[in-house]
């Protein structure tokens, strides 16, 4: 089956910029979309078709995808922002998430 | 405003069945594709099963297929998981979400149940 690679973890100082990349292979050939998942809660959709962003998130949050990655981009980093982030595809069978990143401010 | 509220989850021993159930509201439920992603305690989402506006196509992760059993009542706004022949590695935090209406991805989710299979 399908298989997306996270980096375990990502550390970024409050308002640098976090990148949280997510392989696959020809990722570019599938929708990609991440959320944001913190402790006891629901996730929530953060970026969908790779770059787009749902209404209520903050522009800060953005997408992007180019040969085997794909990289979720948070600017001004703040201390809210501190959850796990997965990304997700359909690969004609199956809803494949990656293993998950965890985002340290 | 849209809401997913799970309910169910509990404490079970080893080969004994579980049902979980989603109440759905804030949207017509029947218009949307349901899906179940549980989430291991420590771990990542993995996602498990989906059912389609009317019921007539459902599809399973091969973890649990044969074993659990998606269903929906759209007259009660209702999402269902059956869970048979349960097994230490079900021990999770089981989530309903919808289906967005144009693509592939998740738009909302619920907060989820836990189910602990323990001896």
């Amino acid at each position: 089956s399908y298989v997306l690679t996270q980096p375990p973890s990502v550390s970024v100082a409050p308002g640098q910029t976090a990148r949280i990349t997510c392989a696959g292979d020809n990722i570019g050939s599938h929708r990609v979309h991440w959320y944001q998942k913190k402790t006891g809660q629901a996730p929530v959709l953060v970026v969908y078709d790779d770059i787009d962003r749902p209404s209520g998130i903050p522009e800060r949050f953005s997408g992007s995808a180019s040969g085997s990655t794909a990289t979720l981009t948070i600017s001004r980093v703040e201390a809210g922002d501190e959850a796990e982030y997965y990304c997700q595809v359909w690969d004609g069978t199956d809803w494949v998430f990656g293993g998950g990143t965890k985002l340290t401010v | 405003e849209v809401q997913l509220v799970e309910s169910g989850g509990s404490v079970v021993q080893p080969g004994r069945s579980l049902r979980l159930s989603c109440a759905a509201s804030g949207f017509t439920f029947s218009d949307y594709y349901m899906h179940w992603v549980r989430q291991v305690q420590g771990g990542g989402l993995e996602w498990v099963s989906r059912i389609n506006r009317d019921e007539s196509v459902t599809s399973y992760a091969d973890s649990v297929r044969g074993r659990f059993t998606i269903s929906r009542d759209n007259a009660k706004n209702t999402l269902f998981l059956q869970l048979n022949s349960l097994r230490a590695e079900d021990t999770a935090v089981y989530h309903c979400a919808r289906e967005s209406g144009d693509g592939d991805e998740f738009d909302y989710w619920g907060q989820g149940t836990l189910v602990t299979v323990s001896s």
